[in-house]
């Protein structure tokens, strides 16, 4: 199993512009979430998804949109990149039928928007 | 709303001397807690959860209620031990944003 894959590692983008960050799992898990970790601020929920079909909002979700047509899939979506916007991207993902069950992390995108 | 406080952005300490990472949460009712570790360029991983009562690489952490404390602890620090540590909160009953609280961070430097 390759486990959670993020793509791509680096990006710079120009104030603006949109991209989307990938996030794939072949774990079969339900749950998938994105999060971006920022200096002093930790790890802050963006978007999350308890199954195909189904998102909803995190801490953070202004500017983000995210979509979830299967099971694998979990894209992040920067609709117009603010500066504010740099940081890491973390998707990470879990099993939620199983008690205290961890999350499975990707590698992480860094994002800069100049 | 929950919350998870670590007071320590940097904790800096001798190899072979003991390690104290410090977590405060505030939730009512009987939450699940983690610890999340990122080394160097490497992913962020699991290190351990209250449930499991587990050692792993050394280091405990002990669910206080009382206190509201889970601080995470290793006798003798070795300098493989540097890293980024979060420790995280999740809600069991929780039906809304189902992820985990993480707390800012303690960046944890073994000095040789």
């Amino acid at each position: 199993n390759a486990g959670v894959t993020q793509t791509p590692k680096f990006q710079v983008l120009k104030t603006g512009q949109s991209m989307t960050l990938q996030c794939a799992q072949d774990m079969n898990h339900e749950y998938m979430s994105w999060y971006r970790q920022d200096p002093g601020m930790g790890l802050r929920l963006i978007h999350y998804s308890v199954g195909a079909g189904i998102t909803d909002q995190g801490e953070v979700p202004n500017g983000y949109n995210v979509s979830r047509s299967t099971t694998e899939d979990f894209p992040l979506r920067l609709l117009s990149a603010a500066p504010s916007q740099t940081s890491v991207y973390f998707c990470a993902s879990s099993d939620r039928q199983l008690l205290n069950e961890k999350l499975f992390f990707g590698s992480g995108t860094q994002l800069s928007v100049l | 709303a929950q919350r998870v406080t670590q007071p320590e952005k940097l904790l800096s300490v001798f190899k072979g001397a003991p390690v104290e990472l410090k977590c405060n949460y505030s939730y009512s009712g009987s939450p699940e807690l983690f610890w999340y570790v990122q080394y160097s360029r490497q992913r962020l991983q699991l290190l351990l959860r209250h449930i499991s009562r587990e050692s792993i690489k050394g280091f405990t952490a002990d669910l206080n209620k009382g206190e509201t404390s889970f601080h995470l602890k290793k006798p003798f620090a070795q300098e493989e031990d540097s890293a980024m540590y979060y420790c995280a909160l999740r809600d069991p009953l929780g039906f809304g944003a189902d992820g985990l609280t993480f707390g800012k961070g303690t960046h944890l430097i073994i000095q040789p």
